[in-house]
């Protein structure tokens, strides 16, 4: 159990583009969704964490203006990449848990973003 | 106090050895204690998690070692195989509260 979809899997789109992707628990109910970005070699760097029904919390430094998540129900969430820049390409990870407590993560398999 | 420091960086080891990544953390908050297994391009997979009131943890080849007075904890990957060859994340969660993810080993296993 505890799978979670992730897709589109790769974009490749021009600058000023917006993309959005989605993330799904597919066999539980995700009270809480998180949305990371992931440099080559690096670790997790969460960007913001959503919570069904509420608005999401951005991590310091994170433009919610560009990245817009919405968390819409119990198993899905999404990421907008609004106007989107070369900057902006990268591998992009969502996650899900059961409830809000000390429970573990259960990782998409990424969207690959690359901005042209 | 939130970081979770991993060691070593970069791992190389025989077929058939044992692999251990160590991590180590201030905050006596946290309550549970994720690994997770990455290969390119994909995304984490949660491979085994303990929680403090333990200190060993084993399924299969792999074993997690909890010291909670040193606030320490470490992997072992016995009988490592090729196919382990992957990144790999230690994380720490207070409970209520995001995980905090340590900077990860890259683990590569000579055949």
């Amino acid at each position: 159990g505890a799978v979670v979809s992730q897709h589109p899997s790769r974009v490749i789109c021009k600058s000023g583009t917006s993309v959005k992707i989605e993330c799904r628990s597919l066999d539980f109910q995700a009270t809480t969704m998180f949305w990371y970005r992931q440099f080559p070699k690096q670790s997790l760097m969460l960007m913001a964490t959503s919570n069904e029904g509420s608005k999401a919390t951005y991590e310091q430094g994170v433009e919610k203006d560009k990245f817009l998540i919405n968390h819409a129900s119990l198993t899905l969430s999404t990421l907008t990449v609004t106007s989107a820049h070369p900057e902006d390409s990268s591998f992009y990870i969502c996650s899900a848990s059961r409830d809000s407590g000390n429970q573990p993560q259960h990782f998409g398999d990424g969207t690959r973003l690359s901005i042209l | 106090q939130q970081q979770v420091k991993q060691s070593p960086q970069s791992l190389i080891v025989q077929k058939g050895g044992i692999s251990i990544i160590n991590c180590a953390y201030e905050n006596t908050a946290f309550d549970y204690f994720p690994w997770y297994q990455q290969f390119p391009g994909k995304g984490p997979a949660l491979l085994i998690a303990i929680r403090p009131d333990v200190s060993e943890k084993k399924e299969g080849r792999f074993t997690i070692s909890f010291n909670k007075s040193a606030k320490q904890f470490s992997l072992h990957i016995m009988d490592s195989q090729p196919g382990d060859s992957a990144t790999y994340f230690c994380a720490a969660i207070a409970g209520g509260f995001k995980t905090i993810f340590g900077a990860g080993t890259r683990l590569f296993v000579k055949a």
